[in-house]
């Protein structure tokens, strides 16, 4: 069964560094997301993309959050500026077009802020 | 605006045993309602969905939950459990008719299976 894969699994980076998250969708899908958790609390949205732009954002989705697919496969979670509250369990997930379709989610990266 | 409220945070069970995962949403528009599960160190499966139709609804390893309109609550059942199942369960929503719009999930029930 197809599956969403996300790298690195872990991430640590120094406070104040970009990092960046990766997620190869699963091939058919056309909407992509990402959640994050931080620990020991909910999962929570923060973006949608759909047919190379933003479709919904959440209010946590600020302006040192940027998407991008790159090329046919890969989907991009950029972080411009870490901060210590950054750190959190971020989750790619991907869906087919249609409003019933259920989202298919990866193993997820867990970042770490220093 | 939608929110999810999972009523348990730990669940312990006996292997065998019936188990119920309480979930309550509140939302100002139509919604559909899913349970994921994530076991250690993985992302999360989905178990099941209502979208439309029979209230009850069966998924994968035995799950099955009931949507009840009227209480705004979407329970997870199973009639007898076993240690592999022993996960974190989220129950979420989402507003109907909007491809790739949000889950909004709730926070989560720990099920410990103990033999």
């Amino acid at each position: 069964e197809p599956e969403v894969t996300q790298t690195p699994s872990h991430q640590v980076t120094q406070m104040g560094q970009e990092v960046i998250l990766r997620c190869v969708p699963i091939s058919n899908h056309l909407y992509f997301y990402w959640y994050r958790q931080i620990l020991g609390q909910k999962v929570e949205f923060l973006v949608s993309f759909y047919n190379n732009e933003i479709s919904e954002k959440s209010e946590i989705f600020d302006d040192q959050f940027s998407v991008e697919r790159p090329d046919g496969s890969n989907f991009t979670l950029k972080i411009r500026s870490t901060k210590l509250e950054d750190s959190a369990m971020y989750f790619c997930a991907s869906s087919r077009v249609g409003v019933n379709q259920p989202q298919h989610f990866g193993d997820g990266t867990r970042l770490s802020i220093l | 605006a939608q929110s999810v409220t999972q009523l348990d945070s730990q669940v312990p069970v006996f292997e065998e045993a019936p188990v119920e995962l309480r979930c309550n949403y509140s939302s100002s528009v139509s919604v559909y309602l899913f349970w994921y599960v994530q076991y250690p160190n993985q992302g999360l499966q989905l178990l099941l969905k209502y979208l439309s139709g029979s209230t009850l609804v069966k998924g994968i390893n035995g799950f099955e939950a009931e949507f009840n309109k009227s209480q705004t609550s979407f329970h997870l059942r199973k009639p007898s459990v076993h240690i592999s199942d022993t996960a974190e369960y989220f129950c979420a929503v989402s507003a109907v008719n909007q491809a790739g719009t949000a889950l909004i999930f709730g926070k989560g029930t720990t099920l410990s299976v103990s033999s």
